[in-house]
């Protein structure tokens, strides 16, 4: 398998624009969760899906991030409009039960607004 | 409130040595612990996981211990190599009662110098 797969690998955008980032988990696991890593925060979740339904969506810092999975193997985090305290590193990660709550993680999109 | 702390942010030891990455939390209610590894420019990747009906989970040169009254756990590599320099992070997560969501620490930058 290929593993979890992020685009873009890096993403340079200016303040005010509108960032998707994607995602696609590894086949057959039926949770998909997004990440955001910082200095200050470190790696907290911002939302997870189950059989592409979301359900729990309260690390979503504000109304400007949203996030949708239409089918199992896609999800994308939009920024809209994006600042520049948004500058970090997204990771998805995808895992299925029973795993015992092991994730498997992209390789991250590093976002960079300016 | 951080509920899962790993309060050293860097750690260097010499090869050969004992690396010994320490994680404290504060929720109760956490019955499932796991360390993942990150590389730069790469995802964190899972490594050794333990559940809190054990005190103790080893696998090859990786230990984790765990101490549920002091809620605190630790991984011990014997003997590091300069391959396992990387960011080691530790998670909880509140297992079968809870959801699938893990918490993550702020993670130890482990040097291990030849």
């Amino acid at each position: 398998d290929a593993g979890v797969i992020q685009s873009p690998r890096h993403e340079v955008t200016e303040m005010g624009q509108e960032v998707t980032l994607r995602c696609k988990p590894i086949s057959g696991h039926d949770y998909l969760f997004w990440y955001r890593q910082t200095m200050m925060r470190g790696l907290e979740l911002l939302i997870y899906f189950n059989n592409n339904v979301p359900i729990d969506d309260s690390g979503m810092p504000e109304d400007r991030f949203s996030a949708k999975m239409p089918n199992a193997s896609f999800s994308t985090l939009k920024i809209q409009p994006s600042e520049p305290r948004d500058s970090a590193v997204y990771f998805c990660a995808s895992s299925y039960r029973p795993s015992n709550y092991e994730q498997y993680f992209g390789p991250g999109t590093r976002l960079t607004v300016t | 409130d951080q509920q899962v702390k790993q309060n050293s942010p860097s750690l260097s030891v010499q090869e050969g040595r004992i690396s010994i990455l320490n994680c404290d939390y504060t929720n109760s209610m956490f019955d499932y612990f796991l360390w993942y590894k990150k590389y730069p420019a790469e995802g964190p990747t899972f490594l050794i996981s333990i559940s809190s009906i054990k005190d103790k989970n080893e696998d090859g040169r990786f230990t984790v211990f765990l101490n549920k009254s002091a809620k605190h756990l630790s991984l011990h590599i014997v003997p590091s190599q300069p391959g396992d320099s990387a960011v080691y992070f530790c998670a909880a997560s509140e297992g079968e009662g809870g959801s699938e969501k893990l918490v993550f620490g702020k993670g130890t930058k482990l040097t291990v110098n030849p």
